[in-house]
């Protein structure tokens, strides 16, 4: 069955960085869109940024661009969110989904707090 | 950037009673690229509707949606007690997402 389990998430300090990972399982990773998807406490969801099923397409939100770098490695069908000069405003649940257009599956979420 | 507007804020309704969903985009959207979402505490959100009217696997057929170029719409037939979530309509034209801000559907 698909699986995508998220990790890297945890406390941080105002601007320092961190990396999640998305561990990809019982689908061809490497023919499938990714995205990252966060949302604050309490708030709705907000999307982060995409990759193409190779790795060629790339495009983020506003709030993070120049900050976030999202990547894929397909030989070991995991995706990757590095952010980078953290912000309290970054603190959120981070979700990343499969896409065939909308997202029709998604990991359970890694926590991320920005707190000096 | 296409924005999505939902409406109500929340909805407060018994079970069995019929629910109504609103969204409404900034701008005309392709019915292709219109899909909602269920959203329960702590959990990830899940796939309900996607083309505007084509349930996910394994969706029940209580939930239906509907509409046209700006205006979308996801009904729930007879509210099940499983069914009281937050609900999230999406866009996903030239594959960048945008959400709506959610409409709470509540036990009255």
């Amino acid at each position: 069955q698909v699986q995508l389990v998220e990790s890297g998430g945890g406390v941080v300090q105002p601007g320092r960085s961190l990396r999640l990972s998305c561990a990809a399982s019982g689908f061809t990773f490497h023919t499938y869109a990714m995205h990252w998807v966060r949302q604050a406490p309490g708030k709705g969801l907000e999307w982060v940024a995409v990759i193409s099923f190779d790795g060629d397409n790339i495009y983020y939100s506003d709030p993070v661009k120049g900050r976030f770098t999202i990547s894929r490695d397909n030989s070991k069908n995991t995706l990757y969110l590095q952010m980078n000069n953290l912000t309290t405003e970054d603190t959120a649940v981070y979700f990343c989904a499969r896409a065939r257009g909308v997202g029709d599956y998604w990991g359970q979420g890694s926590l991320v707090t920005v707190s000096s | 950037e296409i924005v999505l507007t939902q409406s109500p804020g929340t909805l407060s309704l018994s079970p069995g009673e019929r629910a109504t969903l609103s969204c409404r985009a900034s701008q005309r959207v392709s019915d292709t690229y219109i899909a909602w979402y269920q959203q329960k505490p702590g959990q990830a959100p899940r796939l309900l509707i996607y083309g505007a009217s084509r349930r996910a696997t394994g969706i029940p057929d209580r939930f239906s949606g509907s509409g046209s170029g700006t205006d979308f719409t996801l009904t729930i037939s007879r509210l099940e007690p499983e069914d009281y979530a937050v609900y999230y309509c999406q866009q996903s034209t030239s594959s960048l997402w945008t959400f709506g801000q959610g409409t709470r559907v509540e036990v009255k």
